[in-house]
């Protein structure tokens, strides 16, 4: 299976703290997505790494990415209540291959 | 405006009857997708569509049978429902040319009784 798996399944901070997740995939990949999902709705894109880039950022969003470990983590700073939502992970194996989901991180945000 | 629709946002059934779920996007997207996101909040792609062409399909029953009448519509029609088929079903699109960003209609509930 090409399925990547995040890392924690659940993670529950504090308002204010930080929240890292991180996700393993199988194979070699185009670029690696992270989407949010709010209980009941679908899935949000939060921000892209392509296969040659390491770190990017986007708001209070950071995400890192090492190939050779097959691994990617998405950091949110200053959590708020606001981001208590799933993340998942997903990979684009190549182009115009569907996107492979990982199973989601549950993360809780307590005000 | 909603980029990308599904209706109905529920569908409670008895097995063995026929549904359809529908899905339409109006950002001039190129391809489509439906997804199925089981209990466990695994997402797996089912079928992908480019203007109007079936590119993809996954190992999915032929009980499930998509259709596209037009490059802004694709439809998921499922015969025979089975209490396997109880799900969340997300429609998506994508632009299709240099971006690879989807967007995800609401998502349809389906509980098969």
């Amino acid at each position: 299976s090409q399925q990547g798996e995040e890392d924690p399944q659940a993670l529950s901070i504090q308002e204010g703290e930080n929240a890292t997740m991180n996700c393993s995939y199988k194979t070699s990949i185009n670029n690696l997505q992270w989407y949010r999902q709010n209980s009941g709705r679908g899935l949000v894109h939060l921000i892209l790494i392509r296969s040659n880039e390491r770190e990017k950022h986007s708001g209070r969003l950071r995400v890192t990415l090492d190939t050779s470990k097959k691994s990617s983590s998405l950091l949110i700073t200053a959590s708020r209540a606001a981001d208590t939502a799933s993340y998942f992970c997903a990979t684009e194996p190549s182009g115009n291959t569907p996107l492979v989901f990982g199973k989601g991180t549950r993360l809780s945000v307590i005000a | 405006d909603t980029a990308v629709s599904q209706t109905p946002k529920y569908l409670v059934t008895q097995m063995g009857n026929d549904k359809s779920i529908k899905c339409e996007q109006n950002l001039g997207h190129d391809t489509m997708y439906w997804y199925k996101q089981d209990s466990k909040k695994f997402l797996k792609i089912m079928f992908s569509y480019n203007n109007k062409e079936l590119i993809i399909n996954e190992t999915v029953p032929n009980r499930f049978s998509p259709k596209s009448p037009d490059k802004a519509h694709l439809n998921l029609h499922i015969n025979s429902l089975e209490l396997g088929d109880s799900a969340v079903y997300f429609c998506a699109s994508r632009h299709g040319q240099g971006t690879v960003e989807q967007f995800f209609g609401p998502g349809t509930r389906l509980t098969v009784l």
